[in-house]
């Protein structure tokens, strides 16, 4: 019963920006909005993080809407390395479980 | 830092055996989480500790599995009389006790049941 609901792929051309959509319209005032990816092979990877206001870091720009039923994960500057499932997760900070759902599935094609 | 490790990396093994599993988490992080991982599914959450008492399990892990840390160091994640439902990806991963930070998560150990 994931809290979210992403597009299970998408693919972008390498140097461009990648947008990420994610709806999580039940989310509470006290949850927030985590992002993970997954290359092949690997272990899931934090991204980002935020509540109501934007956010970025040196992997990416996290955007919530005002009403906060849904974000943008921005990839900047796609590379193919940044190929990967990306998982959009709510929780409240104080809850140590991580509820992932299917995903979605990025290609970075050349 | 070399991350979160864990060993083996891969393992097979046959029905009804015996498997354990190794995590090294991050040397400051007092959190340890062990989930699961199937084939086209995103990890499933097992089990967590802090330092080294397990406050938690979830339904998925039956009472063939058993998870320990003693020290609250390093964790084992041992299966016993393995399945062939049990072939998976185990992730393991840690974080420090305040609360907002991401997980570190290791690559994880696949395993296969024959």
């Amino acid at each position: 019963d994931a809290k979210t609901t992403q597009p299970p792929s998408m693919d972008c051309a390498e140097g461009r920006a990648a947008n990420l959509p994610c709806n999580h319209s039940t989310i509470s005032g006290n949850e927030y909005v985590y992002w993970y990816r997954q290359i092949h092979s690997q272990g899931p990877q934090y991204i980002i993080h935020g509540l109501k206001n934007n956010e970025t870091n040196e992997m990416a720009s996290l955007i919530i809407t005002e009403d906060r039923k849904s974000s943008t994960l921005i990839l900047p500057h796609a590379t193919l390395r940044d190929t990967a499932v990306y998982y959009c997760i709510v929780r409240v900070v104080s809850d140590y479980k991580l509820s992932f759902g299917a995903g979605t599935t990025v290609t970075v094609r050349a | 830092d070399t991350g979160v490790s864990q060993d083996p990396r891969h393992k097979i093994t046959k029905r009804g055996q015996n498997v354990t599993f190794r995590c090294d988490p991050i040397s400051e992080h007092n959190r340890l989480y062990w989930y699961r991982q199937t084939l086209g599914q995103g990890p499933e959450f097992l089990t967590y500790f802090q330092n080294e008492a397990q406050l938690e399990k979830s339904r998925l892990l039956s009472d063939r599995f058993s998870a320990e840390r003693p020290k609250g160091s390093f964790s084992t994640l041992e299966i016993q009389r393995t399945e062939q439902g049990d072939s998976a990806m185990y992730l393991c991963a840690s974080s420090p006790a305040q609360p907002g930070y991401g997980y570190t998560f290791g690559s994880g150990t696949r395993l296969t049941v024959v």
